[in-house]
């Protein structure tokens, strides 16, 4: 069983589009979140949600918007794409926000921006 | 804000040896620390976790340590593989509950 998975797996668009990635966890854990990570490979933190309520949110532009419609679901809602939104985006989530348990990570999508 | 260092460097080492991976932080001991392993077009899989009041955490041939006086972890993989092979990350909890990630090693174990 896949613990926790995202759709699509890759996503490539053009610029000034609407896209959404999808993910969803299986773990029963509460904590969800977003993460980027760019072409140097750094993993950065964007959102976290803990039961539904948004807990953690990052210097993102406004154009990501993430959305728990519950607690084993988060997606993330990405307007008027730009060229720099290329990245490879994971969704992750944890017993709890606290930091003292582990992360599973999904796949990763893969969006480019052309 | 906290930084972490690990070596940028792809660690190159022969099969059966010993491969020590660091991760150095610049500011306050966090209370938790962990290393991920991240193979090309996945995600990132937990290996370990240990906590501020513990020196040594070993699963398998895995051992992390964790110096708060240097502000380091070293991680080691004893008996090394080929298919041990992939990106090494750690990560530190942060105000707020989040990880902070470095940026990663990369370790090829050659046969």
């Amino acid at each position: 069983d896949t613990a926790v998975s995202q759709t699509p797996k890759y996503l490539v668009t053009q610029m000034g589009n609407d896209k959404s990635i999808k993910c969803e966890q299986n773990l029963g854990h509460d904590t969800m979140y977003w993460y980027k990570q760019d072409s140097k490979k750094f993993l950065k933190i964007m959102f976290s949600y803990n039961n539904k309520e948004l807990i953690i949110n990052e210097t993102v532009p406004n154009r990501f918007s993430p959305k728990s419609p519950d607690k084993a679901h988060l997606n993330l809602h990405i307007n008027s794409l730009e060229l720099g939104d290329s990245a490879v985006y994971f969704c992750a989530s944890s017993q709890d926000g606290a930091g003292s348990y582990e992360q599973y990570f999904g796949p990763g999508t893969r969006l480019t921006v052309t | 804000s906290q930084k972490i260092e690990q070596n940028s460097e792809a660690l190159n080492i022969q099969e059966g040896k010993t491969a020590t991976l660091t991760c150095n932080y610049t500011n306050y001991s966090p209370a938790y620390l962990q290393w991920y392993r991240q193979d090309p077009g996945r995600g990132p899989v937990f290996l370990l976790l240990i906590r501020e009041n513990e020196k040594e955490k070993r699963k398998e041939r895995l051992k992390v340590t964790f110096d708060t006086t240097l502000k380091q972890s070293l991680f080691h993989i004893t008996a090394s593989q080929p298919a041990d092979s992939a990106t090494y990350l750690c990560a530190l909890r942060e105000g707020g509950g989040k990880l902070i990630f470095g940026q990663g090693t990369e370790l090829s174990v050659k046969p």
